[in-house]
């Protein structure tokens, strides 16, 4: 049974350039959530996904957008990079929303704006 | 909005002892989970144990329990027997009910030595 899978596994992109992260959700799961973990932070909550809509969203601007397909897998866009975008982003996939159910994360894209 | 605080940013522990990393919450509301987390240096974010607010009886799951005191808002996880896998970072995360922003500490970083 194949877990949750990311790609890339590292980026390196230049201040004001665009970024798209990809997520593959556990099988049978449909809703995806993404995270931006900072260096020395615990993961803070960008958006979630579910039937190809943005369910919820934290506090992040504009910049960050997503997608999400037909076959449940996401992206991830970020535009207009800083360096503050500098991070690991950590996809989670669950069955259905809402804390209740259980998530499970993939191992992270590690994004550096130089 | 409720925020999540772990107070040791580092422990350590020699293996086959116990240790218990702290976790303190704030929220208004009465129907939330809590959750420790564990991020191995691989990075994938693993859940070690869930706890149900409306529960009074502390979750366990194996080697790791939790003592759950709802009144002072804390939620702490035990590891008993610690194992040299059990090295990894610890977050402590918070969720309302049907609501997709999970809010996590800013982790402990736990080292079993052997």
């Amino acid at each position: 049974d194949a877990g949750v899978t990311q790609s890339p596994t590292h980026l390196i992109k230049t201040r004001g350039q665009q970024v798209t992260l990809r997520c593959s959700p556990k099988s049978g799961h449909d809703t995806v959530s993404w995270y931006q973990q900072a260096l020395g932070q615990g993961p803070q909550f960008i958006f979630q996904y579910y039937e190809e809509e943005e369910r919820q969203r934290g506090n992040f601007p504009d910049r960050f957008s997503g997608h999400q397909f037909p076959n449940y897998s996401s992206e991830l866009n970020v535009n207009a990079l800083l360096l503050g975008d500098s991070a690991l982003y950590l996809c989670a996939s669950s069955l259905g929303g809402g804390t209740s159910y259980e998530q499970y994360f993939g191992p992270g894209t590690r994004l550096t704006v130089t | 909005a409720q925020t999540v605080t772990q107070s040791q940013p580092e422990m350590s522990v020699q293996e086959a002892e116990t240790v218990t990393l702290s976790c303190t919450y704030d929220t208004s509301e009465n129907n939330y989970y809590l959750f420790w987390y564990k991020q191995p240096p691989s990075r994938q974010m693993i859940l070690v144990i869930r706890q149900e607010a409306y529960k009074q009886q502390n979750a366990t799951e194996n080697r790791f329990s939790v003592n759950f005191q709802k009144a002072a808002k804390s939620f702490s996880l035990k590891i008993s027997d610690s194992q040299l896998g059990d090295t990894a970072m610890y977050f402590c995360a918070f969720g309302y009910y049907n609501n997709n922003d999970m809010r996590f500490g800013a982790g402990t970083r736990l080292t079993v030595k052997p």
